[in-house]
């Protein structure tokens, strides 16, 4: 069973523009979570999608946004980057919605905004 | 105070030690999730618990509900067991909240 896939893996931006990071869950895997980590910092929750919906929210500002396509594939967008947007973004995927069910992560697409 | 707070922050030893990572939080849960993340980023699931001890290979495990409180324990450490150690909780509204992590460094 292949795991969770993030691409790209690395990438860099210059402030200003727009990024598009994907993931695709586990097969079967309905729920997709995206976090970013930045160093030193631990996993802000960004949002979570279940069913092409946006089923949860974090404290980040508009220019985080999401979606989901109906074979449970999910985009991540940042427009207008900033250079704090610099961190490693991960999702995860699991069964069910929320923290009830295990949660498998992507290695993360690493991005810099310079 | 953070919901959830892990301790030690960093933790140095040798190969072949006993660890124990902490963990308690101040939050109704229904779970209790151990994590693994190796400096490539990846992160690995290594427990969900929401009660009593699983063991898994030399990890292993234990939450203590009334208390509040997990323990992540490594039985002969080894230095691929180097890693950022994570605790999250599932809070009520089935949302994961995330400590610190610890950060594990094996030397030989």
């Amino acid at each position: 069973k292949a795991g969770v896939t993030q691409t790209p893996r690395y990438l860099i931006k210059t402030r200003g523009q727009q990024v598009t990071l994907s993931c695709s869950p586990i097969s079967g895997h309905r729920s997709v979570s995206w976090y970013q980590q930045t160093p030193g910092q631990g996993l802000q929750f960004l949002f979570e999608y279940f069913s092409e919906t946006q089923r949860n929210k974090g404290n980040f500002p508009g220019r985080f946004s999401g979606r989901q396509f109906s074979n449970s594939r999910s985009e991540m967008n940042v427009s207008t980057l900033e250079l704090g947007d610099s961190a490693l973004y991960l999702c995860a995927s699991s069964l069910i919605l929320g923290g009830r069910g295990e949660a498998f992560f992507g290695q993360g697409t690493r991005l810099t905004v310079v | 105070k953070n919901e959830v707070e892990q301790s030690p922050q960093n933790l140095t030893a040798q190969e072949g030690e006993f660890i124990t990572i902490n963990c308690s939080y101040s939050v109704g849960i229904s779970a209790l999730h151990w994590l693994q993340q190796h400096p490539g980023g990846g992160i690995v699931s290594l427990f969900m618990l929401s009660s009593g001890k699983k063991k898994h290979g030399r990890l292993i495990a234990t939450i203590n509900i009334q208390e509040k409180h997990s323990s992540l324990h490594i039985t002969a450490s080894h230095p691929r067991d180097s890693a950022v150690y994570i605790c999250a909780v599932t809070g009520s509204n089935y949302q994961l909240i995330w400590g610190a992590g610890t950060k594990l460094i094996i030397k030989p």
